[in-house]
């Protein structure tokens, strides 16, 4: 148990549908992260959330819309996904430190394993 | 643009059987470079955290090294609960309040009773 959770853990959808990934951080962190996974594929990063500020979109389609209401939730909405958007969802949160040489470590949910039909 | 590449693919290992991950990165200024460990269907949990050349980090029977170019982890005689895929990720130095993570694709780990 990492401290940071995702809901549903398992979501199929048609291509016409809209739903949404929920996530929360139980860490009292700052930043929160969006990635993507895919089979043998790095994992990519696809929004991050500094102090409820969007401060990356990692040139994501807009069919993926991140929400960030304060700094322990974080949302994920979905709308007319594709079926190459079938993938493992992951959350991860960081202190969000501010700046210099130290380090961030991220802390993952579990991840939401999404099926897109 | 940062880079990280983890090898082999896959490892299957006996059980007791040591052996060795490498990660080899390029990166214009490494703040520091994390090791996760990833079980089918969860999330990555973090393990180690290497900031400099020369350092070395252990837990259980993982050990973690660092060089200018790479790092390794060394699994001394692995047992079957050490199966997993195990994450290289980068976090580069910046001038802005850039902590973003540049994973590697994983090296899959088996280890045989």
């Amino acid at each position: 148990e990492t401290g940071v959770t995702q809901t549903p853990r398992h979501l199929v959808m048609g291509m016409t549908n809209k739903k949404s990934l929920k996530c929360e951080q139980h860490l009292g962190h700052n930043a929160m992260y969006w990635y993507k996974q895919s089979a043998k594929k790095p994992l990519e990063l696809m929004f991050v959330y500094n102090f409820k500020e969007q401060t990356e979109n990692n040139s994501v389609p807009s069919r993926f819309s991140p929400e960030c209401p304060n700094s322990s939730h974080l949302f994920l909405h979905l709308h007319t996904l594709q079926p190459e958007d079938s993938a493992l969802y992951l959350c991860a949160s960081s202190a969000g430190l501010a700046g210099g040489d130290r380090t961030d470590t991220q802390y993952f949910g579990p991840g939401t394993r999404l099926t897109v039909l | 643009e940062d880079q990280v590449t983890q090898s082999p693919e896959a490892l299957r290992l006996q059980e007791g059987e040591s052996s060795s991950l490498n990660c080899s990165y390029t990166v214009s200024g490494l703040r520091g470079l994390f090791w996760y460990r990833q079980d089918p269907g969860k999330g990555p949990e973090f393990l180690f955290t290497l900031y400099s050349a020369g350092e070395e980090k252990e837990k259980e029977r993982l050990k973690a090294t660092l060089t200018k170019k790479e790092s390794f982890l060394h699994i001394t005689a692995p047992k079957p609960e050490d199966s997993a895929t195990y994450l290289c990720a980068v976090q580069a130095r910046g001038l802005s309040n850039d902590y973003k993570l540049s994973f590697g694709a994983g090296t899959t780990v088996t280890v045989r009773a």
